[in-house]
């Protein structure tokens, strides 16, 4: 059985830097083509897509917080790890972190993480 | 890269058929055959439920197809049930590498 399952900080202050890691079970890092991304939904908004990594280390960003995003992988540890700086009170978000497949889908999705931007 | 669009919400009773559409541009829907529809029923992370324009994952009811013609993409739902009652998000990998979804639209079972 697939699973993921997000962890962090449930509040942090503006200008700091979030760190939310993502464990996941039932694959490996390092199956072909396979992944994980991170993707947030703001409360009541839409899902808004930040960044992916799989299994040969490729990775992207979401074009317009590129400059603020970082993820990467611990493959011995089952773990992917993303980074967003300089937050702001408009990153209030649930962070759902979820398996990908290079091209295809992402499948599962972890309960997600509320982080709530204040000070 | 601007979201995706799709209605904000649909309606219809048991037993019905609705489709959601989802207009992107030819950078990302009309791109590739690589748009996914996600259910997200309330409280609840999203759930894939159509991969590659049309693909149903396994477990997922027949109830639910897909399809796309140019810039945009249609999940269509037949037979309405009360379990149906969600939000639906479509998404697309881009020419740039990337992922976009859509505004999501609410469905609600009469």
């Amino acid at each position: 059985q697939v699973t993921v399952k997000e962890s962090g900080p449930a509040l942090v202050k503006p200008t700091e830097t979030l760190t939310l890691t993502c464990a996941v079970s039932g694959f490996s890092l390092s199956d072909a083509k396979m992944g994980v991304s991170w993707i947030r939904q703001p409360p009541g908004k839409a899902l808004e897509w930040l960044a992916y990594i799989y299994s040969d280390d490729t990775r992207f960003y979401n074009t317009a917080l590129k400059s603020r995003l970082s993820i990467s992988k611990d493959t011995s540890k089952s773990q992917v790890v993303l980074t967003m700086s300089n937050m702001d009170p408009m990153d209030t978000a649930t962070y759902y972190c979820a398996r990908y497949r290079h091209h295809n889908w992402f499948d599962p999705w972890g309960q997600g993480i509320l982080v709530t931007v204040s000070s | 890269q601007s979201a995706l669009t799709q209605p904000a919400s649909v309606s219809g009773s048991p037993g019905q058929s609705i489709t959601i559409s989802c207009t992107g541009t030819s950078t990302d829907v009309g791109a590739y055959d690589f748009v996914s529809w996600y259910q997200q029923r309330p409280g609840k992370a999203p759930q894939l439920i159509i991969y590659d324009v049309k693909n149903r994952p396994s477990g997922v009811s027949n109830r639910f197809s897909a399809s796309k013609s140019a810039n945009t993409a249609s999940l269509t739902i037949s037979g309405l049930q009360a379990e149906d009652d969600a939000d639906y998000y479509c998404s697309a990998y881009t020419t740039s590498a990337t992922w976009v979804f859509g505004g999501g639209t609410k469905l609600t079972v009469l």
